[in-house]
């Protein structure tokens, strides 16, 4: 069964700084290690993921950097902007194979002030 | 086909009454999951299907629980007897078997039991 461990739980960071969240995971025979975010009265939308045969992935002001042997993962948003204020959530499979069975942090709360 | 749909958004019941959720996913995708979620927590595993084949129960899925997915299209969460403490929000995602990673999710059925 995997574990997941977020942290922090809430985030305060202002206009135009870098948000760190990070994630630890157990079970390391999996490939697939997503992002989420979730606005609220919303579902929540995969925003980045990364495969750990790689270090690092950005996607705009979105990178993950990835450390298997720490069995760590962490998301930060370049130049954090009000709208990004949401909740954020890492992922890790239960099983081989991507798709299938997330187990999910429990979440980080992120404002980001005007 | 604009993603993942459920119905309803907000339902409130009394105790002991029984509820019925629907999901449809995206019409390509063969892969339908349940999450349930609670206020201040990450979405937990309830089941899964590929097409029309429950493959996965959560030991969370209580008897009370039963999930259909007839025909491998839509995709219907029941609660029987439904107790306080199944008060949650109920998310159904959807995704590929393969050459994709990440599930699409829906904006969720918010369960009120009184």
């Amino acid at each position: 069964q995997q574990q997941v461990k977020q942290s922090p739980q809430s985030l305060i960071v202002q206009k135009g700084g870098i948000s760190i969240i990070n994630c630890a995971y157990e079970n390391t025979a999996f490939d697939y290690f997503p992002w989420y975010q979730q606005f609220p009265g919303k579902g929540p939308a995969l925003l980045i993921a990364i495969r750990p045969d790689v270090s690092e992935k950005k996607e705009g002001r979105f990178t993950i950097s990835f450390n298997k042997s720490a069995k760590q993962f962490s998301l930060h948003i370049m130049d954090s902007q009000p709208g990004d204020s949401a909740t954020y959530f890492c992922a890790a499979p239960n099983s081989g194979g991507s798709n299938y069975k997330l187990t999910f942090g429990k979440g980080t709360l992120l404002t980001v002030n005007p | 086909d604009t993603g993942v749909s459920q119905n309803p958004r907000h339902k409130i019941t009394k105790r002991g009454q029984n509820v019925t959720f629907r999901c449809d996913p995206i019409s390509e995708h063969n892969r339908l999951y349940w999450y349930r979620q609670t206020l201040g927590q990450g979405p937990e595993f309830l089941t899964y299907f590929q097409n029309e084949a429950q493959l996965e129960k959560s030991r969370l899925l209580s008897d009370r629980f039963s999930a259909e997915r007839p025909k491998g299209s839509f995709s219907t969460l029941e609660i029987q007897r439904t107790e306080q403490g199944d008060s949650a929000m109920y998310l159904c995602a959807s995704s590929f078997y393969r050459g994709n990673y990440g599930y699409t999710f829906g904006s969720g059925t918010r369960l009120t039991v009184v």
